[in-house]
């Protein structure tokens, strides 16, 4: 069966460096989604990506967040800066069409846990 | 806006015991439902889904019916087994926004 796959699995960073995370989507989806899940609270919504640009971000995405499909196979989450309060566990998505859509399905990966300190 | 609570965990059940997992929605428009799980070490995957009032969604003996009514969702098996152990999301996809709104999830441990 076809999957998200995320690297790294857990990546530790100390305050203020710069991080990416990557996901390498499903081949033939066409929207990328990021998630993240703060230990103990509810996965959020942070990013929705189609046709080469962002079609739908959160209030926690901010200035410090980017995401980018570098070479059409990766989908990447950049934070600029961490604060201590990025340490969350964070899920790609990618599905073939949009979520409202009442036939898709939306596959994540297994998920990268991102530990500032 | 838009939300998901689902009940605390973590849930522990013995084998062949009978789960709920409540759900409960929060929407403005007409949403779809869905189950996800997690099992350990693993991405979130889709259990079950429904697109509409009086849908019911089952999978693997999981079943959950969109009660319009009281705006609920509520996973049950009748008989779970050790290999059911996992984490539980609710979630709805709100037909206005193309995005997922999550519960906050519930461990289930099923003890042989």
């Amino acid at each position: 069966e076809p999957e998200v796959t995320q690297t790294p699995s857990h990546q530790v960073t100390q305050m203020g460096q710069e991080v990416i995370l990557r996901c390498v989507p499903i081949s033939n989806h066409l929207y990328f989604y990021w998630y993240r899940q703060i230990l103990g609270q509810k996965v959020e919504f942070l990013v929705s990506f189609y046709n080469n640009e962002i079609s739908e971000k959160s209030e926690i995405f901010d200035d410090q967040f980017s995401v980018e499909r570098p070479d059409g196979s990766n989908f990447t989450l950049k934070i600029r800066s961490t604060k201590l309060e990025d340490s969350a566990m964070y899920f790609c998505a990618s599905s073939e069409r949009g979520v409202t859509s009442r036939t898709t399905q939306a596959f994540f990966g297994q998920g990268t846990r991102l530990t500032v300190v | 806006g838009d939300s998901v609570t689902q009940m605390e965990g973590p849930v522990t059940l013995s084998e062949e015991a009978f789960l709920t997992i409540n759900c409960t929605y929060t929407a403005t428009g007409y949403p779809s439902l869905f189950w996800y799980v997690q099992y350990p070490g693993e991405g979130l995957q889709l259990l079950l889904k429904a697109t509409k009032a009086d849908d019911k969604g089952s999978n693997k003996g999981f079943e959950a019916t969109y009660r319009k009514e009281t705006t609920s969702f509520h996973l049950e098996k009748g008989s779970v087994q050790v290999s059911d152990s996992a984490v539980y999301f609710c979630a709805l996809s709100d037909r206005a926004f193309n995005k997922f709104y999550f519960g906050s999830g519930t461990k289930l441990n099923v003890k042989p």
